[in-house]
């Protein structure tokens, strides 16, 4: 079965400076998705960025980057310029075809980020 | 515009009651998911139907019995609830159509529904 690991429980970034945070994953498909949800006090869950896997071009949005290592099975966040509001849980998620609800999201267990003012 | 909404929000009850949380979304997604948070924050699947087809039906006790009426809606019924049932339960939709160009692999999620059994 698969598996997303996330091994930061916490982190913390000063206001304006850049934090990376860790996932890594089981799988022995070769096609599948990677996302990073965010959910702030409100509980809400907000997708932050998505990686094809079969993409080798890192997805970027905005403030939010991720570093996709395929063959280490590595999908890191960074975010940069933090700001308060990133102030979140963090979850690393993997899902894989066919999408028609087969095969739901697989999350870690999340990081807590904290922004210092 | 909301895309994934659910009734209610908060939810208090007592052992033994019986409950039922909605979901909606008006994406014109035919996947739908229902997800449990626990206490630790860990989520994890419970349901999934695509067209009102039950698809996934995890180790859940049978309490807990989803209704799909049509594509849009996705309800979650629990009898006799426990305070082991006490946790966040997340509704989600995707299009989940193989070959539907953009985004049929993104989940998106309610606000959550947050269940407290005293």
């Amino acid at each position: 079965a698969q598996t997303v690991t996330q091994s930061q429980p916490e982190m913390s970034v000063q206001e304006a400076e850049t934090v990376t945070l860790s996932c890594t994953y089981d799988t022995s498909e070769s096609d599948y998705y990677l996302f990073w949800y965010k959910q702030p006090p409100s509980r809400q869950m907000i997708l932050v960025i998505r990686q094809e896997a079969y993409k080798q071009q890192n997805a970027t949005e905005n403030r939010f980057s991720v570093n996709f290592q395929k063959a280490a099975k590595s999908f890191s966040l960074k975010i940069s310029d933090s700001q308060l509001g990133d102030a979140a849980m963090y979850f690393c998620a993997y899902s894989e075809p066919p999408f028609s609800g087969n095969t739901p999201l697989v999350f870690g267990k999340g990081t807590r980020l904290s922004v210092i003012a | 515009d909301t895309a994934v909404s659910q009734t209610p929000k908060y939810l208090v009850t007592q052992m033994g009651n019986d409950k039922s949380i909605k979901c909606e979304q008006n994406l014109g997604h035919d996947t739908m998911y229902w997800y449990k948070q626990d206490s630790k924050k860990f989520l994890k699947i419970m349901f999934s139907y695509n067209n009102k087809e039950l698809i996934i039906n995890e180790t859940v006790p049978n309490r807990f019995s989803p209704k799909s009426p049509d594509k849009a809606h996705l309800n979650l019924h629990i009898n006799s609830l426990e305070l082991g049932d006490s946790a966040v339960y997340f509704c989600a939709s995707s299009h989940g159509v193989l070959g539907l160009a953009g985004d049929s692999e993104t989940q998106y999620f309610g606000p959550g529904t947050r269940l407290l059994v005293l």
